[in-house]
């Protein structure tokens, strides 16, 4: 199995401009997530889906944030308008329900706000 | 609120010198803590999971424990190649939302 993988792997913008982060999980997996990582908070969940359902998005920090599982094999989470303090790494992550409940993570799309 | 707080934030072994991190939890009915290895710009690897108290877990060099209140992740005679961030997890029953600690930066010099 490729793992999960994600894209872009590095996104520059400009504050305002509109972001969309890619992730495809791990065939099988029913359950997806969104972290953030920063060195200020370190890994933030924002959002996860379980069966392309969205079950807990408390921790989307604010209305610009949003998030789609249209199928079981891909994810989008999107930014609008983008600002500087949203440049993080965004990391996607599956699992599925029978395993012992680790998550496979993919290597990020570190994302630069200017 | 869960929460997952882990000390030291950075640790300089020498090789061969044994140490051990700490994590400590809060969590309201602990489904199961998890411990994560993280290399510079790659995601988060599995390394553990326990369940309950008294219970441990080895791979290699790396042991985890478990009480009812932290886990500990015990390093013995550490090799340049553990150099990496270890997060500490934990999920509660209820759901599967998992909470991560701010991670401890351990630096093993030859």
């Amino acid at each position: 199995d490729a793992g999960v993988i994600q894209s872009p792997r590095h996104e520059v913008t400009e504050m305002g401009q509109e972001v969309t982060l890619r992730c495809k999980p791990i065939s099988g997996h029913d359950y997806l997530f969104w972290y953030r990582q920063t060195m200020m908070r370190g890994l933030e969940l924002l959002i996860y889906f379980n069966n392309n359902v969205p079950i807990d998005d408390s921790g989307m920090p604010e209305d610009r944030f949003s998030a789609k599982m249209p199928n079981a094999s891909f994810s989008t989470l999107k930014i609008q308008p983008s600002e500087p303090r949203d440049s993080a790494v965004y990391f996607c992550a599956s699992r599925g329900t029978a395993n012992t409940g680790e998550l496979f993570f993919g290597e990020g799309s570190r994302l630069t706000v200017l | 609120e869960d929460q997952v707080t882990q000390s030291p934030e950075a640790l300089r072994l020498q090789e061969g010198e044994s140490s051990s991190l700490n994590c400590s939890y809060t969590v309201s009915g602990l489904r199961g803590l998890f411990w994560y290895r993280q290399d510079p710009g790659k995601g988060p690897e599995f390394l553990f999971t326990l369940y309950s108290a008294g219970e441990e877990k080895e791979k290699e060099r790396l042991k985890a424990t478990l009480t009812k209140k932290e886990s500990f992740l015990h390093i013995t005679a550490p090799k340049p190649e553990d150099s990496a961030t270890y997060l500490c997890a934990v999920q509660a029953w209820g759901g599967f939302k998992t909470i991560f600690g701010a991670g401890t930066r351990l630096f093993v010099k030859a």
